[in-house]
Order: C-alpha cells, then structure tokens, then sequence
C-alpha cells in the first residue's frame, strides 16, 4: 500500500510546454523528496524539501511543499526531451528510516 | 566506479527456486536499504541496515526474504522458493549517515527478477 499518490500517471507533451505533477498523501512527512528514474536505472535525486511552504527551484523545475506538510508539486516550465522519465515523490516520515515512495508520474516530451 | 552497484543485473529464475541478488554500496556508507519496485509503480520500502544491524524489516513481504550485511558493507537479498508474484525490480541504495531517510540515498541500477 502506497501512501503518496502522484497525478497525472501518464503525462505526454510537445517541446516547450509548461507541466505539474502533484504528490498527495493524508498522511504528515518530516521531508519530502523528488526523483527521476530513466529505465534501467535507479532513481536520481532531485530535490529534498523540509519546511512546510518550502518553494525550491533548479534551473527550469520548481518544487514546492504544502504548508501542512501533507504534499507537494512539481512544475516544470519549457519541458524539453531529456525531462522525459519516471518522477517520483518520496516522503520521509517522523522517527523512521524508510523512505515512502509515491505511485509515480511517467513523463515523455516529444520534440 | 564510485556508485552502487547490484549483480546480477538480470535474473530468471523457476517458479520455486532460491535466488540471491547482491548489492555493493558506496564506500563508507552507513545505511542500505531494499527496496522491491514492480513495474510501472514506486518502489516499495523492503528493509534497511545500519552497518551490520538490520534496523527494519517491516517491508519484507513474506518469510521467504531474507537480507543480511555480514559485515557492514556488501548486502544480499534472499529469496527462496520463488513465485511469480515476486517478479519485480529489486533496488539497493545507500547513504553516507545514519539517519538514512533525511540524507540522500544513492540507488544502484536494480536486479530485474524474472520468475517463470
């Protein structure tokens, strides 16, 4: 049972359109993290937000965490075929080690 | 390479039979963790060590896995009389410190397990 759900699950675009993945969850994180996986490989690291509220941005990607910590968002503005992946949220939770990951929102851009 | 890296990479195995899937973290790093992701979907929390010590095994799907890390660095993941059910990519990752969940965890390319 997967505790964060990510919408879309399947998101297709043309080069240079604008997007949103959100990541939903009734339960409370200690931080929240974002990855890309591309096949054959393990998930990469994108970004770790820890505050409620919290807005981060990496280059053309804009990450944010919602006041009650419950979930966060992911946009990406001009989209271009190397953002084609898996993204994934993944929440920490309090006085635990694991990782949850969410369900996952799979991304293909076409030039 | 500087990386995790997990062997074999792909594995067929007979609905029944034993398979082990063996991971090599970073270096010097202090936690690892299992995790099972099946396709199309994020990968499942299965367990983690903090060096030796298996901290939490709350993930493992049934008594037929099993994980150990002998001595604190290279860790397998045991599956015994395999079923299709178990078929699934089979990630390892590691991070530097103890307190795995809020340090960046470095995944290895995972074991694509494959049961007929």
């Amino acid at each position: 049972t997967q505790l964060l759900e990510q919408s879309p699950q399947f998101l297709s675009i043309q080069e240079g359109e604008n997007l949103t993945v959100y990541c939903n969850s009734s339960s409370v994180f200690s931080s929240l993290q974002w990855y890309r996986q591309e096949p054959g490989e393990g998930p990469v690291l994108l970004v770790t937000v820890v505050t409620g509220g919290e807005v981060k941005k990496l280059k053309r990607l804009t990450f944010q965490f919602g006041d009650a910590r419950k979930d966060s968002s992911l946009h990406i503005t001009a989209a271009q075929p190397g953002d084609t992946g898996l993204y994934l949220c993944a929440g920490a939770r309090y006085n635990t080690d694991k990782l949850i990951f969410g369900t996952g929102t799979r991304l293909q851009v076409f030039p | 390479g500087a990386g995790v890296s997990q062997s074999p990479r792909y594995k067929v195995a007979k609905r029944g039979q034993d398979v082990a899937l063996r991971c090599d973290p970073i270096s010097g790093h202090v936690s690892l963790f299992w995790y099972q992701q099946a396709l199309g979907q994020g990968p499942e929390f299965l367990t983690y060590f903090q060096n030796e010590a298996q901290l939490d095994k709350s993930g493992l799907p049934s008594d037929r896995f099993f994980a150990e890390r002998p001595e604190g660095s290279v860790s397998t993941l045991k599956i015994q009389r395999t079923q299709q059910e178990d078929s699934a990519v089979y990630l390892c990752a590691s991070s530097l410190r103890s307190s795995g969940s809020r340090d960046t965890q470095y995944f290895g390319p995972g074991t694509r397990l494959t049961v007929l």
